[in-house]
């Protein structure tokens, strides 16, 4: 199972949205609603911030939100903060009980 | 509020056995529903899911993985464990440990994770 697409960076300014892609098949991401997203600081290890596609563990900002169309999970950060800058990584249930991740995104707030 | 805490060595030699321990504070294994989960990271690269297993025993491993692999646990003392033999400087990542469900279906519901433990294959 091939690991789900990503692109390697991401940037924009303080108060800006930004959206990062996670791009699968039909057999992960197109096929169930099973899309999660994490983000890791450096040295630290990831921290949910939406699960089930769209939906916020208590204590996640609102700036966070998820969402999917077709094969594609896209997770947008409005209002863009400093403390924003990190990675962040997509993760899909795919067929045959097997669970892949996407490559990681860095995130650099300008 | 639930920890989980990797343990085991930080170096391992080609062709060996790499072994760790995940204790887990603040939860109980027996009737949580949850699974426990083993996820890695190679240097400057994405995370990998390696296997979970349920308080019953009951085991799920990674295809890419699955004949180098054996998941076990204690519920007596909140621990479970990863047994990854015949290990190359592939296997060299920071090993995770965390907690995913409460339902199989929500597996990737990864939450929370332990710090991680470097472990490194070189002779």
């Amino acid at each position: 199972q091939s690991a789900l697409t990503q692109p390697a960076s991401v940037s924009g300014s303080p108060g800006q949205s930004i959206t990062i892609s996670c791009t699968g098949t039909a057999n992960d991401v197109g096929g169930y609603p099973l899309v999660s997203w994490y983000q890791q600081q450096p040295g630290k290890p990831p921290k949910l911030i939406i699960y089930e596609v769209s939906k916020r563990p208590s204590g996640v900002s609102h700036r966070f939100s998820g969402s999917k169309s077709g094969n594609t999970a896209s997770l947008t950060i409005s209002g863009l903060q400093t403390d924003d800058e990190a990675d962040y990584h997509c993760c899909s249930y795919a067929n045959r009980n097997n669970w892949i991740f996407g490559g990681g995104s860095k995130l650099t707030v300008l | 509020q639930v920890l989980l805490q990797e343990s085991g060595p930080g170096l391992v030699k080609p062709s060996q056995t790499l072994s760790l321990t995940c204790t887990v504070s603040g939860d109980s294994f027996r009737g949580s529903g949850y699974y426990w989960n083993w996820i890695r990271q190679s240097p400057g690269k994405g995370l990998e899911w390696i296997a979970y297993i349920y308080h019953t025993g009951h085991a799920y491993y990674n295809p890419s993985l699955k004949s180098r692999l054996t998941l076990s646990i204690d519920t007596s003392v909140n621990q479970f464990f990863l047994s990854l033999s015949d290990v190359t400087a592939a296997d060299t990542a920071v090993y995770y440990c965390a907690r995913g469900g409460p339902e199989l279906a929500t597996l990737n519901r990864f939450d929370p994770w332990g710090q991680g433990i470097l472990v490194t294959v070189s002779s």
